[in-house]
């Protein structure tokens, strides 16, 4: 099955810094890459995705870029600020049909002021 | 919009028992996953549902079962509940014929004693 790893675990920004979280998957045949945010005792929201057919996706100050070559994707946030502190969770489904989404073990954002 | 809503939202079980989690999708998705999100992880896939249908499963035993009902709405069943079922349960709902978006739910949280 599809394997997906996530890094770093924990990430401390300052900020107006930027913030950059790295997956990699073992699946040549996954096509589609969301990134989620969950906060304490919340429920996860997505915050951007990316297809397989696209290498790049930006949303004002976040962004997503995709290797498929390399199978690595990346989250992106430019001028973090206090409320983007959360777990960050990439996700990877799969191009064999099982439709469901095979999640990194999160990273947890820590934005200092 | 409505959006996804899960029910119980905190109940307490012993070892051996049976437990039905509950999950109503959003307005207008025909396509019903499950997730167990234990602490400190990402969320796993359990199995979706589609037309009433299992569609797809994660690595998850049998004692693991579901519905999902003509109005789409959809409950998990978990028999002969271990210790390791402890964790938040997610629910989310899609719209198969679109993008895949996953909408969640704010999930259901099983302490198994």
């Amino acid at each position: 099955g599809e394997n997906v790893e996530q890094h770093p675990s924990t990430l401390s920004v300052q900020e107006g810094d930027s913030a950059v979280i790295k997956c990699t998957y073992s699946d040549s045949a996954s096509n589609y890459f969301p990134w989620y945010k969950q906060e304490l005792g919340k429920r996860p929201q997505l915050i951007i995705d990316i297809r397989s057919n696209v290498g790049e996706k930006k949303d004002q100050r976040i962004a997503v870029t995709l290797n498929k070559t390399a199978k690595h994707f990346s989250l992106h946030i430019t001028e973090t600020q206090p409320e983007d502190s959360a777990v960050y969770f990439c996700a990877v489904r799969g191009g064999g049909g099982a439709d469901g989404l095979t999640f990194g073990k999160g990273t947890h954002l820590i934005i200092q002021p | 919009e409505t959006g996804v809503t899960q029910s119980p939202t905190h109940l307490i079980k012993t070892r051996g028992q049976q437990v039905t989690l509950r999950c109503s999708s959003q307005s207008g998705h025909n396509t019903v996953s499950w997730y167990q999100q234990a602490l400190g992880q990402g969320p796993q896939f359990i199995f979706q549902y589609y037309r009433e249908e299992e569609n797809g499963r994660g690595n998850f035993p049998p004692r693991f079962s579901g519905l999902q009902f003509p109005n789409y709405s959809s409950e998990l069943n978990v028999n002969a509940l271990e210790l390791d079922d402890s964790a938040l349960y997610l629910c989310a709902s899609s719209l198969r014929e679109n993008t895949g978006e996953l909408f969640f739910g704010e999930g259901s949280r099983l302490t198994v004693l």
